[in-house]
């Protein structure tokens, strides 16, 4: 059965370094989007993305995120100079077009900013 | 903005008993999707059981089921014959936006015991 993919399971990035957090989402999907799960709190949406742009994003999603599908099949978030409060479990999640359609998450990052 | 709200942040459950996991939510799209998530203790996250804003019977999905009253904007999750292996967050999340996006309740950790 076809998944979304992330790597990697787990990053460990000092304060103010950039990371790349990575995804492949599944292969006839048309939507991303990219979440994240503060530890013991509820998911957050950060963006969604399709047709090779953002098509909506979150108050969280400043101008230290990005994302870019730069090769067809990957989907990458890359925070820029990261925060101490950037600390959370990312989710990348993707979903064929139609409304109705579920969104299949993939088994998320661990992020933790020293 | 939308608001979801489960009034329930943990539940404890007898195995082979049923249990529901309320939740309202507060939207002014006419036409939306509820989705049900479960995430285990692994962080994953595990698409249960979607219901249609239009739909008029209520969704069900092997031992899951949804009773939706649209009027009063809530769709409880319903799991029938509990097993240990439902042990678990459950995540109450409607569609909105522009792209569909998820926005998620706070969640209900539910115990099943023995």
């Amino acid at each position: 059965e076809p998944e979304v993919t992330q790597t990697p399971s787990h990053q460990v990035t000092q304060m103010g370094q950039e990371v790349i957090l990575r995804c492949v989402p599944i292969s006839n999907h048309l939507y991303f989007y990219w979440y994240r799960q503060i530890l013991g709190q509820k998911v957050e949406f950060l963006v969604s993305f399709y047709n090779n742009e953002i098509s909506e994003k979150s108050e969280i999603f400043d101008d230290q995120f990005s994302v870019e599908r730069p090769d067809g099949s990957n989907f990458t978030l890359k925070i820029r100079s990261t925060k101490l409060e950037d600390s959370a479990m990312y989710f990348c999640a993707s979903r064929q077009i139609g409304s109705y359609n579920e969104q299949f998450f993939g088994p998320g990052t661990r992020l933790t900013v020293l | 903005a939308q608001k979801i709200t489960q009034t329930q942040p943990g539940m404890f459950v007898q195995e082979k008993e049923a249990v529901t996991l309320d939740c309202t939510y507060d939207t002014s799209d006419q036409s939306y999707g509820l989705f049900w998530y479960k995430q285990p203790s692994s962080g994953e996250m595990i698409f249960l059981i979607y219901q249609g804003s239009y739909d008029e019977q209520n969704a069900t999905e092997g031992r899951y089921s949804l009773n939706f009253q649209k009027a009063r904007k809530s769709a409880n999750l319903v799991i029938s014959a509990s097993q240990l292996g439902d042990s678990a967050m459950y995540f109450c999340a409607p569609n909105g936006g522009a792209t569909n996006k998820l926005i998620f309740g706070t969640g209900t950790l539910l115990a099943v015991q023995p």
